[in-house]
């Protein structure tokens, strides 16, 4: 099945300064590659994600980008803001087999931590 | 619409008593997911429907776990008997399958402790 690697564990930041989180995976039939904040209390909620036919997207402050050849694809948060302080979460899904959505392999999470 | 809605939101129970989780996903999302918690494991995938059948319930971790979707509009998971490692934060999320991997909604979970 597939293996999904998430660091650091803990990523502490000036505000202001940029965040990256870097993530590996291991099935190269991976395509579907979701990024998800977690605030204390709540479920995880989906900030941003990526199919493997594009190599990067952008969504304001953060993007992400892929790199299917290497297997691993990171998060970038620019400009961060003391509510960007949460846990987040890679995941990676396999193709679609026509017997639904497949669930989703889920890193270990990274807290991000917003210094003012 | 309400997002998913997971209930209890915390349950407290004695080791050996029966835990029954409920799931409401997101009317017209016909993939639901079972997810459970902890520091030490993350996120784990526990079992998925779709179109309420069990497709994958690789992720249960014994017998004594055991869920079922009645209808499309909920979902139970079921412990039986609970024991003090099945504590951990009980994540329901629910998505359209269609041509391809959509958003997965997540509910607000339900803490269980095992005493």
């Amino acid at each position: 099945g597939e293996n999904v690697e998430q660091h650091p564990s803990t990523l502490s930041v000036q505000e202001g300064d940029s965040a990256v989180i870097k993530c590996t995976y291991s099935d190269s039939a991976s395509n579907y590659f979701p990024w998800y904040k977690q605030e204390l209390g709540k479920g995880p909620q989906l900030i941003i994600d990526i199919r493997s036919n594009v190599g990067e997207k952008k969504d304001q402050r953060i993007a992400v980008t892929l790199n299917k050849t290497a297997k691993h694809f990171s998060l970038h948060i620019t400009e961060t803001q003391p509510e960007d302080s949460a846990v987040y979460f890679c995941a990676a899904s396999p193709p679609y087999s026509g017997g639904g959505a497949d669930g989703l392999t889920f890193g270990k999470g990274t807290h991000l931590i917003i210094q003012p | 619409d309400a997002g998913v809605i997971q209930s209890p939101r915390h349950e407290v129970t004695e080791m050996g008593q029966e835990v029954t989780l409920r799931c409401k996903p997101i009317s017209g999302h016909n993939s639901l997911f079972w997810y459970r918690q902890t520091m030490m494991r993350g996120l784990e995938l526990l079992i998925y429907f779709n179109n309420n059948v069990p497709i994958d319930d690789s992720g249960m971790p014994e017998d004594r776990f055991s869920a079922k979707m009645p209808n499309a509009s909920f979902s139970t998971l079921k412990i039986q008997p609970s024991e003090p490692r099945d504590s951990a934060v009980y994540f329901c999320a629910s998505s359209v399958s269609g041509t391809g991997n959509t958003e997965a909604f997540f509910g607000q979970g339900t803490r269980l402790t095992v005493v």
